[in-house]
This record gives C-alpha cells, structure tokens and sequence, in this order.
C-alpha cells in the first residue's frame, strides 16, 4: 500500500447498532496513526494517536485498534447515536517530523 | 484558551488573481499546517511550518506558498488562480512537531471564478 486508504467510503446505520471502519498505511517507515472526526460544519476533531503496535485506544463508546505490522487500524463505534454522524478520517506518519497523510475518509450516517 | 483562527472564511476570486489565507494558531503551539479539501479528494497536504521554517511540503505546484511568522501565525499564498483552486483550504496547529494532537481551524472556503 502506497497511500492511506479507508473503507467503507460510506455506511448508514441504525441508531444503536455497532459499527466499525477500516483504515490501511504504508506499514513500512511507520511513526504514527491518527483518528479524527470531522462534522459538518465543523472542524476536524482528534480521536487518537497511536504510535506502537498493538496498541488500543478509546474514548467513551469509540475505540481504536492498531496493527503495524499489516498496516491496518479499526475504528469501533458501540452503540451508534445520531451525534455520531460524521465523516471519520485517518492520517498516517512515517517519522516524527513527516507530514500527516490523510486518508479519504469514511461518511457514517446514524439512523434515528 | 482560544483555538485556531482562520481569516477569512469565505473568499470569492477570480482566475489569475491571487489570494492570501491567515491562519493563528492556539497561543504556544510553533507548529502550522495548511491543507486542501475538495470534493472526493479528501485533505490534502499542503505544507507544514515550524519555527518559522518549512518542513515538510506536499505536491502542489509552486503558486502555492507560505510563511510563517514570529509569533507562529501562518499565510498561504496562492497566485494566479485557477478554477481548480476552488476549495476549503484548512489549518492545523500542534504544540511542537505534527505527531501531536493537531488542532484544527474553521477553515477558508476559497471560490475561483
């Protein structure tokens, strides 16, 4: 894998179901592992930065997980609320001092 | 504290002039970076300053530029535009290098005519 890849590019769900993304990085040079959520209307917002392999990361009913030696992170949503909606990005890091690439991001719709 | 400012937030030009964005970072972060949304292209990396100093620069061709300031604020530069530079144009700032949380602006929706 070249770029930052994430799929699925779109999902709707239900309110309360669970549901969880994918993203894909370059597993070769890898520094670090960026979630951020972005609203509409909104700015992007930081959900986690992961660095090791392994590690795990959550934050109420959202929840990360990181494989770098694939070269693949999830993203967990437990129960998905209607304030969920948004489009959920990834952004890998080779080295400490490298740019941030995004990946294209996954619109998520929450169903009342 | 305060977040990260942009200016201005909306913009209308036309092809061929040029543009100027600003970009204040939260009080005590060094480091800024600007990237471009367009439609189905997801943010794209612009270039990223620290310290008043470029350290990382994406692809884009060399109407696109920036500086930095003493007191971290940011411009972005874009001369003689093109319709293709029509887009929202955002800035993130982080305490030191990039790999810390980036914090980002509302944005400069920028429209080429």
């Amino acid at each position: 894998i070249l770029n930052v890849e994430q799929s699925p590019q779109s999902l709707h769900v239900q309110e309360g179901d669970s549901t969880n993304f994918t993203c894909s990085f370059p597993s070769s040079n890898f520094y670090a592992l960026h979630w951020y959520r972005w609203e509409t209307a909104k700015s992007p917002e930081a959900l986690f930065v992961m660095t090791l392999n392994g590690d795990e990361k959550k934050k109420g009913r959202i929840s990360a997980t990181l494989n770098t030696k694939e070269g693949y992170s999830y993203l967990y949503i437990k129960g998905s609320q209607p304030e969920d909606s948004a489009t959920y990005l990834c952004a890998s890091q080779k080295t400490s001092y490298d740019k941030v690439i995004f990946g294209p991001g996954t619109s998520l719709s929450v169903i009342p | 504290k305060a977040g990260v400012t942009q200016t201005p937030r909306y913009l209308i030009k036309t092809r061929g002039q040029q543009v100027t964005l600003s970009c204040s970072p939260i009080s005590g972060h060094r480091s800024v970076s600007w990237y471009q949304q367009t439609p189905g292209q997801g943010l794209q990396f612009l270039f990223e300053y620290f310290s008043e100093t470029q350290r990382n620069k994406g692809n884009f061709p060399g109407r696109f530029s920036g500086r930095q300031f003493s007191n971290s604020r940011s411009e972005m530069n874009v001369s003689t535009l093109e319709l293709g530079d029509s887009a929202l144009y955002l800035c993130a700032s982080s305490s030191v290098v990039s790999t810390d949380t980036q914090y980002f602006g509302p944005g400069t929706r920028l429209t080429v005519l």
